[in-house]
């Protein structure tokens, strides 16, 4: 099983300064025969489900704001909000969909500064 | 308008049963993997299960294997998780997400998901 270890756990940042959540993994997700990462993020507010916003490492969903980004590659990753909005309060978690059992991270909890 | 409405949740005594269904509206629900994700009170997002587009293939975590049973019906696009000999740790919102259309063992990125489904399991 590969585990995800995310940090912080929690963050707080103000509003319009920058946030960054890293995550690892305790094995590559790059798959070499296509170069994709397999990693997604997905940010959950209180009492809703996941929502994804990013996969393949660094591609945006559909209607995600742009201040979201991801980076990173092999076991290495990063979430940025690059200025942070009150709507962004929330927790945010990675996923690898590298092998069975695909796995989460713990999450991390952004609050506002 | 997709849509993934989950049933069937509720309280159950330790070792008993219980049959999660969620049915799905506004794509074609055949061509896609489907998955079930629990996530318990408090606490992070856990993968539990998923099933190929015909019902051909089927994985789980080690914690449920044995026990639990994720099936589908795709001509009444319903998809259900089977949960027997239920454990106090079983206890969580049960979601029900969309996976890929084409990948191996349907791995992929969870899009979109359901409101979930409340289940507690105890005396």
């Amino acid at each position: 099983e590969i585990v995800m270890t995310q940090s912080p756990e929690s963050l707080a940042v103000s509003l319009g300064e920058r946030a960054t959540i890293s995550c690892k993994s305790s094995h590559t997700v790059l798959y070499s025969s296509n170069n994709k990462n397999y990693l997604a993020w997905y940010q959950q507010k209180p009492g809703q489900p996941p929502k994804l916003l990013i996969y393949w490492a660094s591609t945006r969903e559909s209607g995600v704001p742009d201040r979201f980004s991801g980076s990173g590659s092999g076991t290495d990753f990063t979430l940025t909000i690059s200025s942070l909005q009150a709507e962004d309060v929330a927790v945010y978690y990675c996923q690898q969909y590298y092998n069975i059992p695909i796995t989460f991270g713990q999450g991390t909890r952004l609050e506002i500064k | 308008e997709v849509q993934l409405v989950e049933s069937g949740g509720g309280l159950v005594q330790p070792g008993g049963s219980l049959r999660l269904s969620c049915a799905a509206s506004g794509f074609s629900f055949s061509r896609y993997w489907m998955n079930w994700v629990r996530q318990a009170p408090g606490k992070g997002l856990e993968w539990v299960a998923n099933i190929r587009q015909d019902g051909s293939e089927e994985y789980y975590v080690d914690s449920v294997k044995g026990r639990f049973t994720i099936s589908r019906d795709n001509a009444k696009n319903l998809l259900s998780l089977q949960m027997n000999t239920l454990r106090a740790e079983d206890t969580a919102v049960y979601y029900c997400a969309r996976g890929p259309d084409i990948a191996a063992a349907g791995l992929n990125w969870f899009d979109p998901w359901g409101q979930g489904a409340l289940v507690t399991v105890s005396s």
